[in-house]
């Protein structure tokens, strides 16, 4: 599986969009992203994933780049209850479990 | 609809004790996974399993050992803990098909620290 490069840490004001890069420039044709979050301790929470095209749902956007090389992650209006740790990982569906890094700590500010 | 249930949620050992963890899942899925997490790192991953009756190894096997005898249950268990072994376990399960969704379901974690 592909590695990913995110930032250790953001702040976001509470109300803004947060924007979450990663850079995952190994990535083959047939991997997909997939953002997770965790929140304080609790066990890590799906947000959204994507191969080619973009995605959206109720929790966040999903922008891959044309060359599939880095994504954004895209939390519209941040919440004080977004504060927590994102994962961005890369891995082809229907494989081997996910592999996470050590994500980005965003803390949004009030 | 309980989803992932892990127990126990709290556990302390003494060095050279042994014990199972137990991850339920009641949403059909065939993998299930288990996690480790120690502080201030991702999860890394133990071991896992493709379906009933199967297991493999993840970045972080050893000491311990698990097993699936039945598709919704996972068992993790350390048959002789050690200090190192300290850190907050989270199981995981999901249905790993594309054509209806790869998300992965984690628990809410055991908590296990080793005296």
């Amino acid at each position: 599986d592909a590695k990913t490069t995110q930032p250790p840490s953001m702040d976001c004001a509470e109300g803004r969009a947060a924007n979450l890069p990663c850079n995952h420039s190994t990535i083959s044709g047939n991997e997909y992203v997939y953002w997770y979050r965790q929140i304080h301790s609790q066990g890590p929470q799906y947000i959204i994933h994507g191969l080619k095209n973009n995605e959206t749902n109720e929790m966040a956007s999903l922008i891959i780049t044309e060359d599939r090389k880095s994504s954004t992650l895209i939390l519209p209006h941040a919440t004080l209850r977004d504060t927590a740790v994102y994962y961005c990982i890369v891995g082809l569906a229907g494989n081997t479990p996910l592999v996470f890094g050590k994500g980005t700590r965003l803390s949004v500010i009030a | 609809n309980a989803g992932v249930t892990q127990t126990p949620k709290f556990r302390v050992l003494k060095t050279g004790q042994s014990m199972t963890l137990l991850c339920a899942q009641d949403m059909n899925h065939e993998y299930m996974y288990w996690y480790r997490q120690d502080p201030g790192m991702g999860l890394r991953l133990i071991h896992y399993s493709v379906g009933e009756g199967t297991t493999a190894k993840g970045e972080v096997p050893d000491g311990y050992n698990v097993s699936r005898l039945k598709k919704q249950n996972f068992l993790l268990g350390l048959e002789s803990a050690a200090p190192s072994q300290t850190s907050v376990y989270f199981c995981a399960s999901s249905y790993q098909d594309p054509r209806v969704g790869t998300e992965a379901f984690f628990g809410q974690g055991t908590r296990l620290t080793v005296v």
